[in-house]
């Protein structure tokens, strides 16, 4: 079983909709969560972190549910420019503290006009 | 800051070469990952640094991949004998590990083709 998995779409959704999608991780020691945006043969970039009692920035909006181990976006009023792959992120410490930024393959949003 | 810089940006090799693919992290961030991308298995972690050491291997999928980290600024990682099924992007990432919450800031990849 993977680590971080996810949906890999892609969610085809109208110009100005709502999309949300989830990823699940298996290791419950894990202890940082973030959503990453990757464009079309570009590096990852950070879209934001992910807060136990969720979190919003802007449009965005990230959740946090560790008993079911379970991490959402949701993406309101989507534009063109929010066309991406959207990879989860988990931060799995080992006992020394050093953090395994491991991801999840993504899941690709495509926004339609 | 310049960011993470990767080199080559492209590279394409025969089958039985050795392939050095070099990484300059962010000045001041103390961890470093390698990571392979590609459609069928997405971004994998090959390996990871924390203050120039080797954390996590357990990626590496075989011998002939190796990755060294003599000094802070600089990181390699060697492909010999390099294959085609070697053919992907692979991002370098560096962190400023500041406890729970560490952002990576990736370079631009390096895409590697192995014909």
């Amino acid at each position: 079983r993977k680590e971080v998995e996810q949906d890999p779409g892609p969610f085809n959704v109208p110009e100005g909709a709502t999309v949300a999608f989830n990823c699940t991780y298996s290791n419950s020691a894990s202890q940082s969560f973030f959503w990453y945006r990757q464009d079309c043969r570009k590096e990852p970039k950070l879209l934001m972190s992910v807060y136990s009692s969720g979190n919003e920035d802007g449009r965005f909006t990230a959740q946090l549910n560790r008993a079911s181990q379970y991490i959402s976006l949701l993406i309101r009023d989507s534009k063109l420019s929010d066309s991406a792959t959207y990879l989860c992120v988990v931060n799995i410490p080992p006992p020394d503290s050093w953090g395994k930024l491991q991801f999840g393959a993504g899941t690709q949003v495509v926004v339609t006009p | 800051d310049a960011g993470v810089i990767q080199s080559p940006r492209h590279e394409v090799t025969e089958m039985g070469q050795e392939v050095t693919l070099r990484c300059k992290p962010i000045s001041g961030h103390n961890s470093l990952f390698w990571y392979r991308q590609t459609m069928m298995r997405g971004l994998e972690l090959l390996i990871y640094f924390n203050n120039n050491v080797p954390i996590d291997d357990s990626g590496m999928p075989e011998d002939r991949f190796s990755a060294k980290m003599p000094n802070a600024s600089f990181s390699t990682l060697k492909i010999q004998p390099s294959e085609p099924r070697d053919s992907a992007v692979y991002f370098c990432a560096s962190t400023k590990s500041r406890g729970r919450n560490t952002e990576a800031f990736f370079g631009q990849g390096t895409r590697l083709t192995v014909v």
